[in-house]
């Protein structure tokens, strides 16, 4: 598994966009990009995945650069509701099935 | 659809007592597994399954085992509870039928358990 670094908090105001940033120097070929959602008391919750270059969705855009040794989860217009822990993964489904979690990023989101 | 269920909820066990946490999906998922959370941590993998019939040890399988004799079910049993298997057990599956597929796993709600 590819080792990742992130932040491990981050403090924001409603409204305003978020931008966790995850490096993972080495990410291989065939490595895909996870990011999940974990709200207090419940199981995490996947956001988005994505392989190259930007991935959108209703919740959130991902951001992955030409190298892929880094990739940025932005959340547009944060509400209270979007505090919670936020983890990001690398790997390769196909032939890699131990994920792992690391500590993630807790972002707290302020009025 | 349900999705991923596991019971109990909350569970309080001696040491050396021994008891099975279920988990049931109902979404055809073939892979399936079992995590820990330790207070103010990341989740590790316990146990994993990538289809009926077929399992295998994740990051800290000591002390747990495992079987899926179904697609749908995948209980984790405790052999004899230690005081440092006090955590929160989540159950997660995931389709994997392509390329990034198991990332995207769909996880049940927890079962908190205490070992005194």
């Amino acid at each position: 598994l590819a080792k990742t670094t992130q932040p491990i908090s981050m403090d924001s105001y409603e409204g305003q966009e978020v931008n966790i940033t995850c490096s993972h120097n080495n990410i291989a070929t065939n490595d895909y990009i996870t990011w999940y959602q974990q709200f207090p008391s419940q199981g995490p919750r996947f956001i988005i995945q994505g392989y190259k270059t930007k991935v959108t969705n209703e919740v959130a855009s991902l951001f992955i650069p030409a190298d892929r040794k880094s990739s940025t989860l932005s959340l547009p217009r944060v509400s209270l509701s979007d505090t919670a822990v936020y983890y990001c993964l690398v790997g390769a489904s196909s032939n890699d099935y131990k994920l792992s979690f690391g500590a993630g990023t807790t972002v707290t989101v302020r009025a | 659809n349900a999705g991923v269920t596991q019971t109990p909820k909350f569970q309080v066990l001696k040491t050396g007592q021994s008891m099975t946490l279920q988990c049931a999906q109902d979404m055809n998922h073939e892979y399936m597994s079992w995590y820990r959370q330790d207070p103010g941590m990341g989740l590790r993998l316990i146990h994993y399954s990538v289809g009926a019939g077929i399992t295998d040890q994740g990051e800290v399988p000591n002390g747990y085992n495992v079987s899926r004799s179904t697609t749908e079910d995948f209980p984790l049993r405790l052999l004899s509870a230690a005081p440092s298997q006090t955590s929160v057990y989540f159950c997660a599956s995931s389709y994997s039928t392509s390329a990034g597929g198991a990332y995207e796993q769909y996880f049940g709600p927890g079962t908190r358990l205490t070992v005194t």
